[in-house]
């Protein structure tokens, strides 16, 4: 199974703060990396799919890149509503496996 | 656009099975993949497979491959997803998701989860 990881595992950050999480993969996946974002007691919301496009709808302060097998999701401007846990998706090779998340909570 | 309703929380015993069922409100996954997925308490997400309605045919994770049962009806547009030899360790928030293979796969539509408990 190809192994997603995430750093930080949380982050402290204000509103209006710039933050960045990493995912990396132990093997190639191309840009089959989507990122979700999730709520307490809610269901993930998707992001970003294919790396970096960003899913209909969602605020183009969220960005996503990727360097060879490290992918990036980026959030400019921090909002109050952007608290919450993230993470990344690979869709490369079945199994389709996630990374186990980083937690963006308020400083 | 797709709108997916899963059937109600589950109360188990151990080596019992679980049943749970998605449907699609618009009555078609169109040409989604549908998937299954599972979150146990405070833990991140697992992929435990997926159908593509319009093909019928299924794609484990190892870990479930004998005991897991996914299928989809794409005239009614519901989709199944059957687990035996429940344990402890099966408790979690099962979730079904639309896959679109125009997104590189991604899960760009999510069921409101299925809650199963699994106690003795």
């Amino acid at each position: 199974d190809i192994q997603m990881t995430q750093s930080p595992s949380s982050v402290s950050a204000s509103v209006g703060d710039k933050v960045t999480i990493t995912c990396r993969a132990n093997q190639g996946i191309s840009s089959w990396l989507a990122w979700y974002q999730q709520k307490p007691g809610k269901t993930p919301k998707l992001l970003i799919h294919d790396a970096t496009t960003l899913q209909s709808g969602v605020p183009s302060r969220f960005s996503g890149s990727r360097s060879g097998t490290v992918f990036t999701l980026t959030i400019n401007n921090l909002q109050p509503e952007d608290f919450a846990t993230y993470f990344c998706q690979q869709s490369n090779t079945f199994p389709v496996t996630f990374g186990p998340g980083t937690k963006v909570d308020t400083k | 656009q797709v709108h997916l309703v899963q059937s109600g929380a589950e109360m188990k015993k151990p080596g019992s099975s679980l049943k749970v069922t998605c449907r699609s409100s618009g009555g078609t996954f169109g040409n989604y993949g549908i998937a299954w997925l599972r979150q146990a308490p405070g833990q991140g997400l697992e992929w435990m497979g997926r159908v593509i309605p319009i093909l019928g045919i299924p794609n484990y994770a190892q870990k479930f491959q004998d005991r897991v049962k996914i299928t989809a009806d794409k005239s009614t547009g519901t989709a199944d997803m059957e687990l035996n030899s429940l344990g402890s360790e099966d408790t979690a928030i099962y979730y079904c998701a639309c896959e679109d293979l125009q997104k590189g796969g991604a899960f760009e539509i999510w069921g409101q989860g299925t809650l199963v408990t699994v106690s003795s």
